[in-house]
């Protein structure tokens, strides 16, 4: 699977969007982008995957960029609760190797 | 709650005793996976399930770590001889294999600390 980078930590007011980047040049064409958080002290909490489209869902956006190199989580309007480490994971959906492979994440931190 | 669910929550237990986790995964997925993560990292992938069948296990499950997922339904950790470095959060998750970008659902952990 794909490496990803992200930045270590982010801070973001409450009500404005939060923008996350995530940065995966060696993905594959058959891998999808997918991101999680970790609320702390909890498990793990899907957000939204994506292949090649624009996502978006009732927590978030995911854009990718068209050459699939990069994407960018957006919560458009941030609250105090979405303080958490946010994971960007990249994963290939053939048969037998369909597990997440976790990295440090970044922690993001919504100011009152 | 419909959700993957996890017991016990937390388990304090000593060194060289012998402790098991449980993981119900959500009803009909047939994929069940289990984590370990330690503070300040991102969770660890352990061993994972499709149906009863155990696919795969990382370096990381030593000989004294076994899970099991009898009849793929739920799953069970056990640990052996438990040492403090085995302090940490137990993760199940399960996801429903449909070949392509099927989605994990995580539970809440089991937190294990090793007096």
């Amino acid at each position: 699977d794909a490496k990803t980078t992200q930045p270590t930590s982010m801070d973001c007011a409450e009500g404005r969007a939060a923008n996350l980047p995530c940065n995966h040049s060696t993905i594959s064409g058959n891998e999808y982008v997918y991101w999680y958080r970790q609320i702390h002290s909890q498990g793990p909490q899907y957000i939204i995957h994506g292949l090649k489209n624009n996502e978006t869902n009732e927590m978030a956006s995911l854009i990718i960029t068209e050459d699939r190199k990069s994407s960018t989580l957006i919560l458009p309007h941030a609250t105090l609760r979405d303080t958490a480490v946010y994971y960007c994971i990249v994963k290939t959906p053939i048969q037998g190797a369909q597990k997440l492979v976790f990295g440090q994440g970044t922690r993001l931190t919504i100011n009152p | 709650d419909t959700g993957v669910s996890q017991d016990p929550r937390h388990k304090i237990t000593k060194r060289g005793q012998n402790v098991t986790f449980r993981c119900d995964p959500i009803s009909e997925h047939n994929r069940l996976y289990w984590y370990r993560q330690t503070l300040g990292q991102g969770p660890e992938f352990l061993t994972y399930f499709q149906n009863e069948a155990q696919l795969e296990k990382s370096r990381l499950l030593s000989d004294r770590f076994s899970a099991e997922r009898p009849k793929g339904s739920f799953s069970t950790l056990e640990i052996q001889r438990t040492e403090q470095g085995d302090s940490a959060m137990y993760l199940c998750a399960s996801s429903l294999d449909r070949g392509s970008g099927n989605t994990i659902y995580f539970g809440e952990g089991s937190w294990l600390t090793v007096v």
